[in-house]
């Protein structure tokens, strides 16, 4: 299987600024790579497809970009809402593997 | 509108068997993989399998293999997920997945949350 590994794990940030946050596959995957936002006791959200492309009416403050290995997500001027657990998934191959996650904080 | 409405919350005792399921509307079941994903009670979430409704190709995580069956009723749009020995390791929350092959997940389910205790 697929490795992914997410960093940080946690993080906190304030309205209005700007986080990455980063995934890392253990083998080369393209950009078969999507993220997705989940906060407690909701279903997770789909965020980013094929590394870099954006689900139907998500923000454009959220970007995702990377191939290969590495890979990102950006956020810009964060809004109360986006704060939540950020998830990577490799898409390359089955079975498709989740990263552990990023809590992103309040600060 | 698309939707995934799932089955609701369980409390079951070890050793029981269950089927949960994943009732699909506003798009044609037979044309998207459909699969099931784990949160386990503060923990990350964890790929289980998926099922081709059209014909019923199913590909499992080697770490649920055997474990649980999918499988997909195309007469009513439902997918479901099946134990026939339950533990308590099993409680979580499980979440039905619409799965395009390579580009991920597009659409959730709401979650049904199992708890097995003795």
């Amino acid at each position: 299987d697929i490795q992914m590994t997410q960093s940080p794990s946690s993080m906190s940030a304030s309205v209005g600024d700007t986080v990455t946050i980063s995934c890392r596959a253990s083998q080369a995957i393209s950009s078969w790579l999507a993220w997705y936002q989940k906060k407690p006791g909701k279903a997770p959200k789909a965020l980013i497809f094929a590394a870099s492309n954006l689900q139907s009416g998500v923000p454009s403050r959220f970007s995702g970009s990377g191939s290969g290995t590495d890979f990102t997500l950006t956020i810009r001027s964060l809004q109360p809402d986006d704060f939540a657990t950020y998830y990577c998934q490799q898409t390359d191959s089955l079975p498709y593997t989740f990263g552990q996650g990023t809590k992103l904080e309040i600060k | 509108e698309e939707e995934l409405v799932q089955s609701g919350a369980e409390v079951k005792k070890p050793g029981e068997s269950l089927r949960i399921s994943c009732k699909t509307s506003g798009y044609m079941f037979i044309d998207y993989w459909i699969g099931w994903v784990r949160q386990r009670p503060g923990k990350g979430l964890e790929w289980m399998g998926i099922i081709y409704p059209a014909d019923s190709e199913t590909k499992y995580s080697p770490s649920f293999e055997g474990q649980i069956t999918i499988s997909a009723d195309k007469s009513t749009a439902t997918a479901f997920l099946e134990w026939s020995s339950l533990k308590a390791s099993d409680t979580a929350t499980y979440y039905c997945a619409r799965h395009r092959l390579g580009l991920g997940i597009d659409n959730w389910g709401q979650g049904t949350l199992l708890t097995v205790s003795s």
